[in-house]
């Protein structure tokens, strides 16, 4: 267990929708990254937040947007959704920006 | 821009050392990762080495980093069924933004 918690585990949602992606980091860990896992893609980093601010933008959609809570949780939304979307989005955390950076479950979202 | 590349495949008897390669083209990469995931799992952290360092060793897992090559490899002794997952290899400057390779999936086979 790497001590940072995803929901849901799997959500399934129809085109045109939007949903929210939610992760804990481990106690401590100031900084949440999102990443983007599918079949074409292999894994992307999309965004990352340290403290609530946003601190590193990689391949997001302008669909999607990210934001971290003063408990340090981070919100994923994915909204207008489409096919191609349907991913695995990890979440993983880190104490600040060196050494190790440990990954959530993810969220496997299926778009029909 | 950045790339990490990764063989596809590899399989090993039960018993046998595995060595996965990786190649990886920033030559400002400070941090090396090697993540397993299991079917259906999430990505675990085996274990990372800083570009400063040659190699690294813990337990049954030897990182080999050739800076001038760019290549690192990954070495498991005594592999396990257990050890059957898909091994990434990722770079990147700090934690900020890490650049993951396509991912190599070992199979073991008794």
């Amino acid at each position: 267990d790497s001590g940072v918690t995803q929901t849901p585990k799997h959500l399934i949602t129809a085109t045109g929708q939007r949903v929210t992606l939610r992760c804990s980091p481990r106690s401590g860990d100031l900084s949440v990254y999102w990443y983007q896992q599918s079949l074409d893609q292999g894994l992307q980093f999309l965004i990352q937040y340290y403290n609530g601010e946003e601190r590193a933008k990689g391949n997001i959609l302008e669909r999607f947007s990210a934001q971290q809570f003063p408990d340090l949780h981070s919100e994923l939304n994915l909204s207008s959704l489409e096919l191609g979307d349907s991913a695995l989005y990890f979440c993983a955390s880190s104490e600040d920006r060196e050494g190790e950076a440990f990954f959530g479950q993810g969220t496997r979202l299926t778009v029909v | 821009g950045e790339d990490v590349e990764q063989s596809l495949f590899l399989s090993v008897r039960e018993g046998d050392s595995s060595v996965i390669n990786c190649t990886y083209t920033d030559s400002s990469s400070t941090y090396l990762y090697w993540y397993k995931q299991e079917p259906g799992a999430g990505l675990q952290l085996l274990t990372y080495i800083f570009s400063n360092m040659d190699m690294k060793q813990d337990q049954r897992l030897t990182v080999l980093l050739n800076k001038k090559d760019k290549h690192l490899s990954l070495r498991i002794a005594d592999t396990q069924t257990g050890d059957s997952a898909i091994y990434f290899c990722a770079e990147g400057q700090n934690t900020d933004k890490l650049i993951f390779g396509t991912g190599t999936r070992l199979q073991v086979f008794p």
